[in-house]
């Protein structure tokens, strides 16, 4: 069925250092691939996302990687801020319909 | 432009009540998805609504049914709640045409607590 895994579930780092967030999906018809933050009593808001035909996208300090053949994709986040402490969520879409990643509690340390 | 708005924000119902949640999109938006969100499983899909129809749904029982209306506005009941029914509802709008690959913009959620 459909599914996604994501890992690490907890992620601590130090202000300034990268964090990389990891998303398998199981269906090949996956075609659109948003990374969502969700901050403590708020809804996910939408970062970054890209499609099934793109390899690569990045935007700021965030990027993210897509390798349709091992069905494997990526959030990078650089130059970490304490701003950035957040549970991030990675998504694969298929017809609409968004299957998600169990979460990422990210603490940035100052 | 305003954000996706749900309301309630907040409820308390017990068990055996039902509940009834909006949820207004984002103007111009006529695709409404919902999902539940808990601890332990995570955000789930409920189902999606494009111009008044139900265009997919996830894995819920029959206690939870949706609709929309003419102006993109979305409703979704949920009937003889449990207390496994406690969750955030989220809701979320998408431009979507067709179903696809748009973008989902949440709104902040109900959360539905069930004693």
């Amino acid at each position: 069925g459909e599914n996604v895994e994501q890992h690490p579930s907890t992620l601590s780092v130090q202000e300034g250092d990268s964090a990389v967030i990891k998303c398998t999906y199981s269906d090949s018809a996956s075609n659109y691939f948003p990374w969502y933050k969700q901050e403590l009593g708020k809804g996910p808001q939408l970062i970054i996302d890209i499609r099934s035909n793109v390899g690569e996208k990045k935007d700021q300090r965030i990027a993210v990687t897509l390798n349709k053949t091992a069905k494997h994709f990526s959030l990078h986040i650089t130059e970490t801020q304490p701003e950035d402490s957040a549970v991030y969520f990675c998504a694969a879409s298929i017809l609409g319909k968004l299957i998600f990643g169990q979460g990422t509690e990210l603490s940035v340390k100052p | 432009k305003a954000g996706v708005t749900q309301t309630p924000r907040y409820l308390i119902k017990t068990r055996g009540q039902q509940v009834t949640l909006s949820c207004s999109p984002i103007s111009g938006h006529r695709s409404v998805s919902w999902y539940q969100q808990t601890p332990g499983q995570g955000l789930q899909f409920l189902f999606e609504y494009f111009s008044e129809t139900q265009r997919n749904k996830g894995n819920f029982p029959g206690r939870f049914s949706g609709r929309q209306f003419s102006n993109s506005r979305s409703e979704m009941n949920v009937s003889t709640l449990e207390l496994g029914d406690s969750a955030l509802y989220l809701c979320a709008s998408s431009p979507a045409r067709l179903a696809g690959v748009y973008e989902q913009f949440f709104g902040p959620g109900t959360r539905l607590t069930v004693l």
